[in-house]
């Protein structure tokens, strides 16, 4: 079975600094995706960023970037440049064809302090 | 292009009454899956549909049930309620199963 481990519950940033979120998970495929999903207030799920597992270049997206190290079934998200907008929940997620489904972290509320 | 659109957003039901929870997703977008979100639990896998079949369905009971229509609308049904139900439903729309999930609103359950 397929798990997602995020260890922090909550982390807290100041203003422009940068984040690192961790993630790992365990799963005995060689085919899958991972993703990060940001959950603000509103409650709207929205995708961050996406990482196929056979690619070895990580994943970026404007001022979010992954840190994707296949062997040791780490995923971490690094957001720079730290806005007000980016508190949020954020949830980690792997998907698999064989389970065709999203398996999700327990997630870490991220706080940005002005 | 629209997002995908859940309805309703907000619903109380008593305990033993059923309710259904409708997904419309992105145009063109085939697969779509349920998901149910508490505070205890976090977020939990319902089922997946794609081209009217389900294709997964995730460790609930019997009680929850859902369908795909042709026009790859969903709906879900939860039948006999129990407090334990109340949660937030979220429902999300790809292309395809392996491709970006794309999540609605969601719909706040809360049972009496």
């Amino acid at each position: 079975a397929q798990t997602v481990t995020q260890s922090q519950p909550e982390m807290s940033v100041q203003e422009a600094e940068t984040v690192t979120l961790s993630c790992t998970y365990d799963t005995s495929e060689n085919n899958y995706y991972l993703f990060w999903y940001k959950q603000p207030p509103s409650r709207q799920m929205i995708l961050v960023i996406r990482q196929e597992a056979y690619k070895q270049q990580n994943a970026t997206e404007n001022r979010f970037s992954v840190n994707f190290q296949k062997a040791a079934k780490s995923f971490s998200l690094k957001i720079s440049d730290s806005q007000l907008g980016d508190t949020a929940m954020y949830f980690c997620a792997f998907y698999t064809g064989a389970n065709s489904k999203l398996t999700f972290g327990k997630g870490i509320t991220l706080s940005v302090r002005p | 292009k629209a997002g995908v659109t859940q309805t309703p957003r907000y619903l109380i039901k008593t305990r033993g009454q059923q309710v259904t929870l409708s997904c419309s997703p992105i145009s063109g977008h085939r697969s779509v899956s349920w998901y149910q979100q508490t505070p205890g639990q976090g977020l939990q896998f319902l089922f997946e549909y794609f081209s009217e079949t389900q294709r997964n369905k995730g460790n609930f009971p019997g009680r929850f049930s859902g369908r795909q229509f042709s026009n790859s609308r969903s709906e879900m049904n939860v039948s006999t309620l129990e407090l334990g139900d109340s949660a937030l439903y979220l429902c999300a729309s790809s292309s395809t199963p392996a491709a970006e999930a794309f999540f609605g609103q969601g719909t706040r359950l809360t049972v009496v």
